[in-house]
């Protein structure tokens, strides 16, 4: 399977503790993004990286939050003192920049996160 | 600021019904316009990218077409297997996509 995983698929946590997720982007993909969804809504954007560095950050990725993608290869995003509200699907996606033309981004399955 | 509105929020098919979803935007500056499924459960699945205006993409049972303002998933004789949200998403001068919250298609047969 060549496409974007995520790991885990599924994560149970208490209030206050913190979490972890992992993406692994496609191979050849030289941009990573991640993205929150909630019940009955579009994903929303979160951070992006080129290779390695950080490009952007959303208004939503509030101090509690932070991802590093230290090889330009796979991501993390770490929550801490996790919150009931930050319950959600944790989405990655992946592209291949083109100096001309458009970046399909592809998904991966998600991170269901529930906070108790 | 930059928005994007979907039309119906819910829509139930019989088998073989044709319909359309919309998909209205503002932005400034389009750079491409992307259709997605969602199963339930799942992560968006890429369908299709519309880059200008007047453009046309289809994929089996699916039509996707671009004007100016807005976007429309044609869906010609539905099956059961076409249930599932559909999520548009826009690019514009930021590189991160903005979806409207999606089209939630129910066929039966």
């Amino acid at each position: 399977d060549t496409g974007v995983s995520q790991d885990p698929r599924h994560k149970i946590t208490k209030r206050g503790q913190n979490v972890t997720f992992r993406c692994d982007p496609i191979s050849e993909h030289n941009r990573l993004y991640w993205y929150r969804q909630t019940l009955g809504q579009g994903p929303e954007f979160l951070t992006y990286f080129q290779n390695e560095a950080q490009l952007e950050k959303s208004r939503l990725l509030s101090d509690r939050f932070s991802a590093e993608r230290p090889k330009g290869s796979f991501s993390t995003l770490e929550i801490q003192r996790t919150e009931q509200g930050d319950s959600a699907m944790y989405l990655c996606a992946s592209s291949y920049n083109r100096v001309r033309g458009y970046n399909e981004q592809f998904f991966g399955p998600g991170t269901r996160l529930t906070v108790l | 600021e930059d928005q994007v509105t979907q039309s119906p929020e819910a829509l139930r098919l019989q088998e073989g019904e044709s319909s359309s979803l919309n998909c209205s935007y503002t932005v400034s500056g389009l750079r491409g316009l992307f259709w997605y499924r969602q199963d339930p459960g799942k992560g968006p699945e890429f369908l299709f990218t519309l880059y200008s205006a007047g453009e046309e993409k289809e994929k089996e049972r699916l039509k996707a077409t671009l004007t100016k303002k807005e976007s429309f998933l044609h869906i010609t004789a539905p099956k059961p297997e076409d249930s599932a949200t559909y999520l548009c998403a826009v690019q514009a001068r930021r590189t991160a996509l903005i979806f409207g919250k999606g089209t939630t298609l129910s066929v039966s047969s």
